[in-house]
């Protein structure tokens, strides 16, 4: 199956700070990403859609503001966690489409997840 | 109700057992679905992909889609301690790209 690259596997940071996470598929172009974010004993609940070139789509609920996307090529997307506090504390997973919309049932591949820590 | 409902167990079976895990969902017009194993602090990754109704296998695993009872399951034969992880039904529509996930059945296959 196709390869997605998520960086970094863990991060702490302190209360205020900001984070990037990078999310890279590697043997494939991927117009479309999504950011996950998963809780203990949890799903995984879609925070946003990234499309390369264009605004990310964000779910009800998740602030833009907060959790900044960028889509900047074909190959990676990127998620910020700015001004992180410890409720932002979890699991973050990127995945991609390995080609591109044709109709429904393309199959998602996820990174290895992130695992975020604010102290 | 959700959309997507699966047992989160735990589930915990013996070597060689066949393992049975299942979700069920409401929206009607979820037509591709898909199973994913979760090992721990690990990103999903993809077993099974079916569309529509029907059975599909793939070595020890087999996914059955029953539409008219909105009922998916994964069957695991000959399971394998190496198989012990969370498994994720997840399920879209046709023309939207957002996968619906269960919450995830923690599976533990005992030596």
């Amino acid at each position: 199956g196709a390869v997605v690259s998520q960086h970094p596997s863990r991060v702490i940071c302190k209360s205020g700070t900001s984070v990037k996470i990078e999310c890279r598929s590697l043997d494939f172009q991927a117009t479309t990403m999504f950011w996950y974010r998963q809780f203990p004993k949890q799903s995984l609940m879609l925070m946003a859609t990234s499309n390369e070139g264009s605004k990310a789509t964000y779910e009800q609920g998740v602030e833009k503001d907060k959790f900044l996307i960028n889509h900047a090529s074909l190959t990676l997307s990127t998620l910020t966690v700015t001004s992180a506090h410890p409720e932002d504390s979890s699991f973050y997973i990127c995945s991609a489409r390995d080609h591109p919309r044709q109709g429904a049932g393309t199959e998602a591949f996820f990174g290895q997840g992130t695992r975020l820590t604010v102290v | 109700q959700k959309e997507v409902e699966q047992d989160p167990g735990p589930l915990s079976v013996p070597e060689g057992a066949i393992v049975s895990l299942n979700c069920t969902y409401s929206n009607s017009a979820f037509q591709y679905f898909m199973w994913y194993r979760q090992y721990s602090r690990k990103g999903p990754e993809l077993l099974m992909y079916t569309y529509s109704s029907g059975n599909k296998e793939d070595g020890r695993f087999t996914a059955q889609v029953d539409k008219s009872s909105k009922y998916i399951s994964l069957f695991i034969r000959d399971s394998q301690p190496s198989d012990s992880a969370t498994y994720l039904c997840a399920m879209n529509q046709g023309g939207s790209e957002k996968l619906v996930f269960g919450k995830g059945t923690k599976l533990t296959v005992n030596p």
